[in-house]
């Protein structure tokens, strides 16, 4: 079952604007991942924040967490046409134990970039 | 690139038949998981390798079985083939658990006929 769920599902911006994603999920997680994925093509990991940090930075990226509400927002500044692909957050289960278990994926957020 | 890499590209296949897809994970990582990503399913976990064991199943079916070798490379078998099974299906790796980032191959597109 889906436990992340990104919103919105699709989202169109002019390049050079900010794209803001949010992902939402269930369960008390170990950790929150982020990946991006161009059309049909294997998933490039962008950025993993762990569950006692609440925001990160990786070059254009900025990710925030917020465990007491279940939520991680991704933005992503000044906006290129290459960053038109989908983005998806993946969590993994805090009480599968031991690194057993696999992610948990939503069902992205597909960004275009209009040039 | 991720250094995870995954072969065939692409397999067309009959109902019926079996198909096996491999996997190589990146150097010194331990843990392969397998995931499929349909449009209707969307990306799900089916099952982890972890140093040669299976360490956690999540939505695989019976039909389909999967194993990690002494060298770490991984192969997922998919037997009985239905239309349904047709997907991505991609692996992963990481140094250990799910509590590391997981490096995501290229993807195996599998289409039934």
């Amino acid at each position: 079952s889906q436990q992340g769920e990104e919103d919105p599902q699709a989202l169109s911006i002019q390049e050079g604007e900010n794209a803001t994603m949010n992902c939402s999920y269930k369960t008390s997680i170990n950790n929150l991942q982020w990946y991006r994925q161009n059309s049909g093509r294997g998933l490039v990991h962008l950025i993993l924040i762990r569950s006692n940090e609440r925001e990160k930075h990786s070059g254009r990226l900025r990710v925030t967490l917020d465990t007491s509400k279940k939520s991680s927002s991704l933005l992503i500044t000044a906006s290129r046409a290459a960053d038109t692909a989908s983005y998806f957050c993946a969590t993994d289960d805090m009480y599968s134990g031991g690194g057993a278990d696999g992610l948990t994926f939503g069902k992205g957020t597909h960004l275009i970039i209009q040039p | 690139d991720s250094g995870v890499t995954q072969t065939p590209k692409h397999l067309i296949t009959a109902t019926g038949q079996r198909v096996t897809l491999r996997c190589s994970p990146r150097s010194g990582d331990l843990s392969v998981y397998w995931y499929q990503q349909s449009l209707d399913q969307g990306l799900q976990f089916l099952i982890q390798y972890y140093n040669g064991e299976e360490r956690a199943k999540g939505n695989i079916l019976e039909r389909f079985s999967a194993q990690q070798f002494p060298d770490l490379h991984s192969e997922l078998n998919l037997s009985s083939l239905e239309l349904g099974d047709s997907a991505l299906y991609f692996c992963a790796s990481s140094v250990s658990g799910g509590r590391y980032e997981q490096f995501f191959g290229p993807g195996t597109r599998l289409t039934v006929l």
